[in-house]
Formats: C-alpha cells, sequence, structure tokens
C-alpha cells in the first residue's frame, strides 16, 4: 500500500492553464505538506496544513492554492501557469508536531510550455 | 525561515569508502535533526534522525554525528555502496513548529 500518493506523476501544460495535483495520505497524520523541488533539488516548503491551521509560506505566490476536503487530502491548485511553474511537486505527511517526520509522495513532475 | 546549511554540494567516493556530509544551524528551539535519502524520481526517504539528548546514532552503515554547542550534525556512511548514490539532504525542526527545514542536498556518487 502506497503511503503518500500523489498524481498524476507528469503534467505538462501550456502556460495560463489552470491544473490541480491530488494527494491522498493513508498513515493517518494529521499534519501534510506542499514543497517544490527546482532543478538544483532544493526543496522549499509551499504549505503546511492541519485540521486547524494553514502556514503559507510569504514567498509562495497567490496563484497557488492548498485545498483539503478532509485529514487524509490535500490538493494542490494552481492558477495561470507560468514557466518558472516547472518543477517537481512534493506531497508529503507527518503526525502533528514539528519533531515527527515526513512522509512524501514520488511527486509530480510539472512542466509549463 | 530559518536556515540549515549543507555541505557539500556534491561528494564522489569509492566503493568502500567513507562518506561524510554536514549539516549546520542556527535555531536553537531544533529539536529533532533526520536526514532524507531521496533516489532519482522518487520522493525523499527517512534515512536516519536523531535528537539533541544523544551524540551521536547509529543504524547499520550509517551514523549521525551531533554537536549541540557547535549547533552542527552529520551524517557519516560507512563502507559505501554504490547503491548508496543518491541525494541526501539534512532537516531541521521542533516540536513547536509544522515547517521542517531542510538544507539543500548532497549529491553523493559512490563509484564501484
Amino acid at each position: 500500500d502506497t503511503a503518500v500518493s500523489q498524481t498524476p506523476k507528469y503534467l505538462v501544460t501550456q502556460m495560463g492553464n489552470d491544473k490541480s495535483i491530488k494527494c491522498e495520505q493513508n498513515l493517518g497524520h494529521d499534519t501534510m505538506y506542499w514543497y517544490k523541488q527546482d532543478s538544483k533539488k532544493f526543496l522549499k516548503i509551499m504549505f503546511s496544513y492541519n485540521n486547524k491551521e494553514l502556514i503559507i509560506n510569504e514567498t509562495v505566490p497567490n496563484r497557488f492554492s492548498p485545498k483539503s476536503p478532509d485529514k487524509a487530502h490535500l490538493n494542490l491548485h494552481i492558477n495561470s501557469l507560468e514557466l518558472g511553474d516547472s518543477a517537481v511537486y512534493f506531497c508529503a505527511s507527518s503526525s502533528t508536531g514539528g519533531n515527527s517526520p515526513l512522509h512524501f509522495g514520488n511527486g509530480t513532475r510539472l512542466t509549463v510550455t | 525561515q530559518q536556515q540549515v546549511k549543507q555541505s557539500p554540494q556534491s561528494l564522489i567516493v569509492q566503493k568502500g569508502g567513507i562518506s561524510i556530509i554536514n549539516c549546520a544551524y542556527e535555531n536553537t528551539a531544533f529539536d529533532y535533526f533526520p536526514w532524507y535519502q531521496q533516489f532519482p524520481g522518487k520522493g525523499p526517504a527517512l534515512l536516519i534522525a536523531i535528537r539533541p539528548d544523544v551524540s551521536e546514532k547509529k543504524e547499520g552503515r550509517f551514523t549521525i554525528s551531533f554537536n549541540k554547542s557547535a549547533k552542527q550534525f552529520s551524517l557519516h556512511i560507512m563502507d559505501s555502496q554504490p547503491g548508496d548514490s543518491a541525494t541526501y539532504f539534512c532537516a531541521s525542526s521542533s516540536g513547536g513548529s509544522y515547517i521542517p527545514t531542510f538544507g539543500r542536498g548532497t549529491s553523493l556518487i559512490v563509484h564501484p
């Protein structure tokens, strides 16, 4: 069983489009995250979310928005896609609190043309 | 966001050698220091982690050394194998923060 699953694995789209990436975890974790990994492998936190609080990295454009229908899901919506949005996006989850390990999905490679 | 500085950016070792990756953190409130291993096309996965109440933790060929006064910790891979070739990330977080801070990663290549 896949603990953290993301779909799609690859996403190719044109500038200006709106797209979504889905994430589901079956670990019973309370906290979920979205990270962006650029071509240099740097992992940048975008959002952290649990059932009480959404923490947004202030450097993330408001074209990006997380949506959580329930505790096991945290989807990422991106409006008006730009070339610079091309990257690999990782969903992760953990138990509540910062001193628990993260469990990552296998990523979604987004290419904007 | 508090920084975690990781070095080197890339590392090449021969099979059987020792790989050493270093990290330094700023926030003395951090109390959890994991290392993650990432293979191409996969997400990072927890390799080993340490809390500041101990100075060293060993799991098989992987050891974390922790120096609280210097605010530094390092990953040692003994008897490095080609299968260890991957990108390694250190991270730091605290019980009061939901946002782990990652180093910039080290690309390790182990030659046969």
